[in-house]
């Protein structure tokens, strides 16, 4: 049974950064593309990005650009999100979902959510 | 890249059915069969009810259909159960490899 296990709460002050983890087991890690998608408190779901964990290629919102790094650990099956010059608006549930295609918003394996807040 | 339009809330009796609208543009829904929807109940991680603008994943009732028209994607549960009261999110292939949701509807169960 695939599974995704994300890293656990985090606090940080405005302008720092933030690094999530999202460890996948139960499948072929490099089979599928894993996406970020965050949710505000009382919000609805709003994508970030995406890691291919074969290639390293990522691709990202346009409203992240510049602010958003993903990478992989093909050796831990590791996904990993870092998101940069937090913002107190960047408070969330970050979340990690697993995808098979580039362009088939299928999520079909979703990681337990990372709450991040960000408060000075 | 701006997100698909839902109506904030919809509901319905025990039995019925409803239908949650997801209006996007020709550069999402419009232009690509690539619509999915998720149903969120409160504290958990959203579940994929439909995919492919009308599929539906094993598993899944097929109470639950989804259907396409131009710029609007279209979700309908019938014969509602209490369990189907959740928060409903679309989401489309948006092009260049960008994905996008929509702002959610919020399930009311009478």
């Amino acid at each position: 049974q695939e599974q995704l296990v994300q890293s656990g709460a985090d606090v940080k002050k405005p302008g720092a950064s933030v690094k999530v983890s999202c460890k996948a087991s139960g499948y072929t890690f490099t089979d599928y593309f894993m996406h970020w998608v965050r949710q505000a408190p009382g919000q609805g779901l709003e994508w970030i990005g995406w890691i291919n964990p074969n290639t390293g290629g990522t691709n990202c919102a346009q409203k992240f650009l510049g602010r958003v790094t993903m990478t992989r650990d093909t050796s831990i099956s590791t996904a990993y999100m870092v998101l940069s010059r937090l913002r107190s608006d960047d408070t969330a549930v970050y979340y990690c979902a697993r995808v098979r295609t580039k362009y088939q918003p299928l999520f079909d394996s979703w990681g337990q959510g990372t709450l991040v807040t960000v408060s000075s | 890249q701006s997100a698909l339009t839902q109506p904030r809330s919809v509901s319905g009796s025990p039995g019925q059915s409803v239908t949650i609208s997801c209006t996007g543009t020709s550069s999402d829904i419009g232009s690509y069969n690539y619509v999915s929807w998720y149903q969120q109940h409160p504290g958990k991680a959203p579940k994929v009810m439909i995919y492919d603008v009308s599929k539906r994943p094993s598993g899944v009732p097929d109470r639950f259909s989804g259907s396409k028209s131009g710029d609007t994607a279209s979700l309908t549960i019938s014969g509602l159960q209490a369990d189907d009261e959740a928060d409903y999110y679309c989401c489309s292939y948006a092009g260049t490899y960008t994905f996008v949701f929509g702002t959610g509807t919020k399930l009311t169960v009478l």
